[in-house]
């Protein structure tokens, strides 16, 4: 159980063109997930918390309009990286919360490579 | 903003040795947790304590949590080339907001 998937799991693009990460929640509810970027060999940056049926929560310093988040079921939550630039290259992972458990514990994806060219 | 900083940054060892790692954080938290991560891959979850508990075994791993120095570490014993991975701990800031706040990881590499 707690399985989280993602697709897809990497995308090349052409700079300004936007791409669409998706993150399901396969065998549970979750109705709070979570976005990070993940530079090569450095730690995971949580980029917004991504809550259904309202607007996500951003961190500082993450464009918003930039990077676009709907979660619009209880097991699906996207990210759009809109007009992506080539400093948007990274590892994008997202993660849920079982929506029954008290605890903090995150299921993560297997994570989306993004390279914009 | 890195809530933790771990240490070592790197570490390599022989299989069967023991692998220690440790955590170290800033604020107060709900609780503390560890993950793996192998190469190009999402987190695998290990395990979690409380900020109450002192000590908690999975397996082969042994968490140990103290508050008054804001410190964790993560034991591995009787290591495998498998265990080769990066470590994370993962804080949850009592006003967090149920978010995880990540340590800059340690990349273990167990040699056969």
């Amino acid at each position: 159980g707690a399985v989280v998937s993602q697709h897809p799991s990497w995308v090349i693009c052409k700079s300004g063109t936007s791409v669409k990460i998706e993150c399901r929640s396969l065998d549970f509810q979750a109705t709070t997930m979570f976005w990070y970027r993940q530079f090569p060999k450095q730690s995971l940056m949580l980029m917004a918390t991504s809550n259904e049926g309202s607007k996500a929560t951003y961190e500082q310093g993450v464009e918003k309009d930039k990077f676009l988040i709907n979660h619009a079921s209880l097991t699906l939550s996207t990210l759009t990286v809109t007009s992506a630039h080539p400093e948007d290259s990274s590892f994008y992972i997202c993660s849920a919360r079982e929506d029954w458990r008290s605890e903090d514990t995150q299921y993560f994806g297997p994570g989306t490579r993004l390279t914009v060219l | 903003s890195q809530q933790g900083e771990e240490d070592p940054q790197a570490l390599s060892i022989q299989e069967g040795e023991n692998a220690t790692m440790n955590c170290s954080y800033k604020t107060s938290i709900n609780n503390l947790q560890w993950y793996r991560q192998n190469s190009g891959r999402g987190l695998v979850h290990l395990i979690l304590i409380r900020s109450n508990e002192r000590e908690k075994h999975s397996g082969r791993l042994r968490v140990t949590l103290d508050t008054s120095k804001k410190s964790s570490s993560l034991l591995i014993t009787a290591s495998r080339a498998a265990d080769t991975a990066s470590y994370f701990c993962a804080t949850a800031l009592i006003q967090g907001a149920q978010k995880l706040v990540f340590g800059q990881g340690t990349r273990l590499t167990i040699n056969p």
